[in-house]
């Protein structure tokens, strides 16, 4: 079963500053991974899927990389609205069909 | 505009049961994979469940046996039975919708309800 290990557990970073947070699949699972953002008392929204493609009204700091088993979800330069959880999260096929997601990336304000 | 409402939450004693309904509406129900998802109280997501369009159904090792998925078409409506309930599966519960491209089913949920508390304590 495929583990995702997300890093750093907490970013502490200020308005403007640039956002790198990490995702780490225990084994490839091609570009199909995904990213959410949630805010405190809010569902999940849909960030990123395939790896790197924007959803649908996402604004253009969010970006989305990697493949394999190392993925990177990037914000460009943090606005006040953008400080919440990330978790990244794929689907496996093999032994069993599994959703999983990793543990979440808290970015909070420095 | 897609909507997911959820609802049948509350408090449940331990070994008790509780269903759960999520309403669809905005897109064509019957197209859609649907899910269930929780989160505990500050802690992360864990998958709980998945339905197909034919109605195969997938559920992780800590519910399965317990929990059954089902989907009303006609009523464009989700459900979670949940059977023998646990302290540890006090949590809000999310109706998830999977993304669908060109016909494609995706690996991902493009649509969230706002969720349902279910409090598992005696």
């Amino acid at each position: 079963e495929i583990v995702l290990t997300q890093s750093p557990a907490t970013l502490s970073l200020s308005p403007g500053e640039r956002a790198t947070l990490s995702c780490r699949a225990s084994q490839s699972v091609s570009s199909y991974l995904a990213w959410y953002q949630q805010k405190p008392g809010q569902a999940p929204r849909l960030l990123i899927y395939d790896a790197s493609n924007r959803a649908t009204g996402i604004p253009a700091r969010f970006s989305g990389s990697g493949s394999g088993t190392d993925f990177t979800l990037t914000i460009s330069s943090l606005e006040p609205e953008d400080f919440a959880v990330y978790y990244c999260q794929q689907r496996s096929n093999w032994p069993r069909v599994t959703w999983t997601f990793g543990q979440g990336t808290k970015v909070e304000i420095k | 505009e897609v909507q997911l409402v959820e609802s049948g939450g509350g408090l449940v004693q331990p070994g008790g049961s509780l269903r759960l309904s999520c309403a669809a509406s905005g897109f064509t129900f019957s197209s859609y994979d649907m899910h269930w998802v929780r989160q505990a109280t500050g802690k992360g997501l864990e998958w709980v469940s998945a339905i197909g369009t034919a109605g195969d159904t997938y559920y992780p090792g800590s519910v399965k046996g317990r929990f059954t998925i089902s989907r009303e078409n006609a009523k464009n409506s989700l459900y979670l039975q949940m059977n023998s309930l646990r302290a540890g599966d006090t949590a809000v519960y999310y109706c998830a919708r999977v993304a669908m491209h060109s016909g494609v089913v995706e690996n991902y949920f493009d649509y969230w309800g706002q969720g349902t508390l279910v409090t598992v304590s005696s």
